[in-house]
């Protein structure tokens, strides 16, 4: 099956400057890759995500980018605020309709820190 | 979202005790699912739907058996509570929005003892 992994684990940053999270994963029929934040006490929330036949998106100051040859995709966060701070989740499916979106392989998380 | 609501959202139990987790939902999901979510692990698939009385295995089912008698409702039951079960689970739903956004509720901590 799919394994999805992420790093790094944790993520500190100033306000202001730019974070980067970044994922693989294995199975190359993966086409549909979301990003999902993850406040204290509820439950993730999507903030962007991309599909196999683009390499960016981007979305204010929230950009990904997918590799597919390298099976990798990273989540972009510039002039990050306080309120960034979350744990975000990156997951991979193999997207085709009906169910087939939403049955997600997970990466394990990353807690970021936004100081002010 | 507010579309989806768990309950309890919290439970603690005994070994060997069964233990059913609710999700209902407003927004007209057509598909619902279970996750878990564990340190280390991220979210997890338990079960998922595709309609009513319409469901299937997800990577980590052994255990667990799901229910859907109509569209607004998804329940999880732990037949038999292991300590290997303590976890937060999440519904969620899609199948509104965006093609594959999937709608969670606020979860629902377990605790087995």
């Amino acid at each position: 099956g799919e394994n999805v992994e992420q790093h790094p684990s944790t993520l500190s940053v100033q306000e202001g400057d730019s974070a980067v999270i970044k994922c693989t994963y294995s199975d190359s029929a993966s086409n549909y890759f979301p990003w999902y934040k993850q406040e204290l006490g509820k439950g993730p929330q999507l903030i962007i995500d991309i599909r196999s036949n683009v390499g960016e998106k981007k979305d204010q100051r929230i950009a990904v980018t997918l590799n597919k040859t390298a099976k990798h995709f990273s989540l972009h966060i510039t002039e990050t605020q306080p309120e960034d701070s979350a744990v975000y989740f990156c997951a991979a499916s193999k997207g085709a309709g009906g169910t087939s979106y939403g049955k997600l392989t997970f990466g394990q998380g990353t807690i970021l820190t936004v100081h002010p | 979202d507010a579309g989806i609501t768990q309950s309890p959202r919290h439970k603690v139990t005994e070994t060997g005790t069964p233990v059913t987790l609710r999700c209902h939902q407003t927004e007209n999901h057509r598909y619902m699912y279970w996750y878990r979510q564990d340190p280390g692990h991220g979210l997890r698939l338990i079960h998922y739907s595709y309609g009513v009385k319409d469901t299937d295995k997800g990577e980590v089912s052994d255990g667990y058996s799901v229910s859907r008698s109509k569209t607004e409702d998804f329940l999880l039951t732990l037949e038999s509570a292991t300590s290997s079960q303590t976890s937060v689970y999440f519904c969620a739903g899609s199948g509104t929005g965006e093609a594959g956004e999937l709608f969670f509720g606020e979860g629902s901590r377990l605790t087995v003892l």
